[in-house]
């Protein structure tokens, strides 16, 4: 069975900083993974896809990376910004239409 | 248009209650999801369906019915729920269901509260 983990569970961080959320999953046998930001009783807004045949995907200030033989992820915020705090979840999505969750990173950057 | 729409936004009710919340999607997507996410929990998985058929069901009890009555709309018919059933409800969709590329679009939920 997939499980999906998230370090830090909760970040603060100061404005401007750049910081690293970080993902692992046990099954390596995956068909692509991806970020989601979640804002406080809102749905989840999907942030970047990497299909299992990427290294990495990049949009704006986000870059994702996938390390698929060690089963880990890592989404990198450059220069952070108030705005940016959320919880951020990681998926995984193996064969058929299921996606395993990690529990998220609270992220709170302060200004 | 990438948006799903959810209604209601918000809901209470009784455990007695019959009620249905409703998802939308214009995207030509043949999968929809219903997702349940308790407070700081990730969304774990309830129904899904493709070209408009029932394909998977997580054990979810009998209280919570899906249907679909056509490839645009998704709803989540509710009866004798229980307090433990509160929840945010989230749809979603996807172009097919089981596509390596696919990325799956929220919808912002129904806050549900059972009293």
């Amino acid at each position: 069975k997939q499980e999906v983990t998230q370090i830090p569970a909760a970040l603060s961080v100061p404005e401007g900083e750049n910081l690293v959320l970080n993902c692992s999953f046990t099954d390596s046998a995956i068909y692509n993974l991806q970020w989601f930001r979640q804002d406080p009783g809102k749905g989840l807004t999907s942030l970047l896809l990497i299909q299992s045949s990427q290294r990495e995907q990049t949009s704006g200030r986000l870059n994702a990376s996938l390390d698929k033989s060690s089963g880990r992820s890592t989404l990198y915020i450059a220069a952070s910004q108030p705005g940016d705090s959320a919880t951020y979840l990681c998926a995984v999505k193996g064969g058929g239409s299921r996606l395993t969750f990690g529990e998220g990173t609270q992220l709170t950057v302060n200004p | 248009d990438t948006e799903v729409t959810q209604t209601p936004k918000h809901l209470v009710m009784g455990m007695t209650n019959k009620k249905s919340l409703k998802c939308e999607q214009h995207m030509g997507h043949r999968a929809m999801y219903w997702y349940k996410q308790k407070a700081k929990k990730p969304p774990e998985l309830m129904f899904v369906y493709s070209y408009e058929k029932l394909s998977i069901n997580e054990s979810v009890p009998s209280r919570f019915s899906p249907e679909c009555p056509n490839s645009s709309l998704l709803n989540l018919h509710l009866h004798a729920l229980q307090p433990e059933d509160s929840a945010l409800y989230l749809c979603a969709s996807s172009q097919l269901a089981g596509g390596p590329g696919e990325t799956q679009y929220f919808g912002p939920g129904t806050r549900l509260l059972v009293l």
